[in-house]
């Protein structure tokens, strides 16, 4: 079945560092990707999103290249601030494996000043 | 615009009480559905997704059980709770349309004692 393979955490970054959070994807089809962001006690919201081949998603200085011959689509932030600190989660959804989508274990990130 | 709630946000239970989490949203019609959770320190697991009233299935055999009485509310529940049902519910609603994003609930913390 589908799934999904982001790097363990938790990460840890001093403020304006370079952020990269891996994520990788197995799928049957040709799955939409995204990446879901957690602040604490609080539920998921969308970061960003991509649906097809080659696609760029950004938002707040986030980005992810959907890379199908490599299967990925890893997270980067030129330069991370303290309210970064967040849980996130790589997912995706594919329309030939029903309304379902699949979540990747989630990544801790922790921003120092 | 649409929204969602759910409630309680947090709630103390002994084992063997029984559980009822609510779901509603709202400015859309016939919205998919989903039952979440997160367990400390993990990722995402479905547990329960609706096309439709009266439409459930299940993701995870367990000790839970989903409703969808009315077209947008949605209802997680238990007999007899145990004390591995402990941990963060998200409902969502969405992964339709051409990119099948979810939007999310601000979670309910369930602590089982």
């Amino acid at each position: 079945g589908d799934s999904v393979t982001q790097m363990e955490g938790p990460v840890t970054l001093s403020e304006e560092a370079f952020l990269t959070i891996n994520c990788t994807y197995t799928a049957t089809g040709y799955p939409s990707l995204f990446w879901y962001v957690q602040y604490p006690g609080e539920g998921l919201q969308l970061l960003l999103k991509a649906t097809k081949a080659d696609d760029k998603g950004s938002n707040k200085g986030f980005e992810a290249t959907y890379r199908k011959e490599t299967t990925s689509f890893h997270l980067e932030k030129g330069s991370v601030q303290v309210s970064d600190s967040a849980v996130y989660f790589c997912a995706l959804s594919d329309r030939t494996g029903g309304f379902k989508t699949i979540f990747g274990a989630g990544t801790r990130l922790f921003v120092k000043a | 615009s649409q929204t969602i709630h759910q409630w309680p946000a947090t709630l103390v239970q002994p084992v063997g009480s029984p559980l009822s989490l609510e779901c509603t949203v709202e400015g859309t019609s016939n919205p998919n559905l989903y039952w979440y959770r997160q367990a400390a320190g993990r990722g995402l697991q479905l547990l329960f997704y609706s096309v439709g009233i009266g439409q459930i299935s299940s993701e995870v055999p367990q000790n839970l059980s989903a409703s969808r009485p009315q077209d947008r509310q949605f209802i997680l529940s238990s007999k007899k709770l145990l004390l591995s049902d402990s941990g963060f519910y998200l409902c969502a609603w969405g992964g339709q349309g051409e990119t099948g994003e979810l939007f999310f609930g601000e979670g309910s913390r369930l602590t089982v004692l």
